[in-house]
């Protein structure tokens, strides 16, 4: 079974306006972490935001804010005022227990995000 | 340079030649990982080095041999691929005990194609 999934494989947003891009996750472990990662064109994955499971509030990053639910086991990312550097592919990421001090994230198969002008 | 460099950025071998993937990170982290990525697959994570110790070994085909000679710099040797392991590989760092131990830092990635 799929512990991450992305249900959008692709989103389009007029530039300026907010876009969610949605994320539930699978998981028994009380602790653990939910990642969301962009990917540009060029290849390399860039962290943008993490929350943890006992994190009372919404983690929020400039522009990009996690909308936690915990009862329903979903992770949205929310950008807000998109730009057309946001066009990539974003991945969400959940991390159970350490192994070792090692966080070894489980990844969704993505959402590529365009971003019209 | 800065941040988490690989080489090469692009790589293409025969299924019978041996070739080496090259990842260094300049952020002094302590722990680096190595990620195969294919086309309409999650991001599967490979390797896991752990000040310097591999920590992870995901069920990985012996045909890949990682090799992490300091916390600094980690390889991965290559040798009798197949076309299905065709993919970008990506490396990442992180530092383990920090403020944010899950926030991982990834290079560019090596295109490989196995022909």
């Amino acid at each position: 079974a799929q512990k991450i999934t992305q249900t959008q494989p692709g989103m389009f947003v007029q530039e300026k306006e907010a876009v969610t891009l949605d994320c539930t996750y699978d998981t028994s472990d009380p602790s653990y972490g939910l990642f969301w990662y962009k990917q540009p064109s060029s290849g390399e994955m860039i962290f943008l935001i993490y929350q943890g499971s006992y994190d009372q509030q919404n983690a929020t990053e400039g522009r990009y804010s996690l909308n936690f639910q915990k009862a329903r086991k979903s992770a949205n990312l929310v950008i807000s005022a998109s730009q057309l550097g946001d066009s990539a592919m974003y991945f969400c990421a959940m991390r159970e227990d350490p192994s070792g001090g090692s966080y070894i994230p489980t990844f969704g198969r993505g959402t590529s995000l365009i971003v019209h002008p | 340079e800065t941040g988490v460099t690989q080489t090469p950025r692009h790589l293409v071998m025969g299924m019978t030649n041996k070739k080496s993937l090259k990842c260094e990170q300049h952020l002094g982290h302590n722990a680096m990982y190595w990620y195969k990525q294919s086309a309409k697959k999650p991001l599967e994570l490979m390797f896991v080095y752990n000040f310097k110790e591999q920590t992870e070994n995901n069920s990985v085909p012996s045909r890949f041999s990682p090799e992490c000679p300091n916390s600094s710099h980690l390889f991965l040797h290559l040798h009798t691929l197949q076309p299905e392991d065709s993919a970008l590989y990506l490396c990442a760092s992180s530092q383990v005990e920090s403020s944010r131990p899950y926030e991982q830092y990834f290079g560019p990635g090596t295109r490989l194609t196995v022909t």
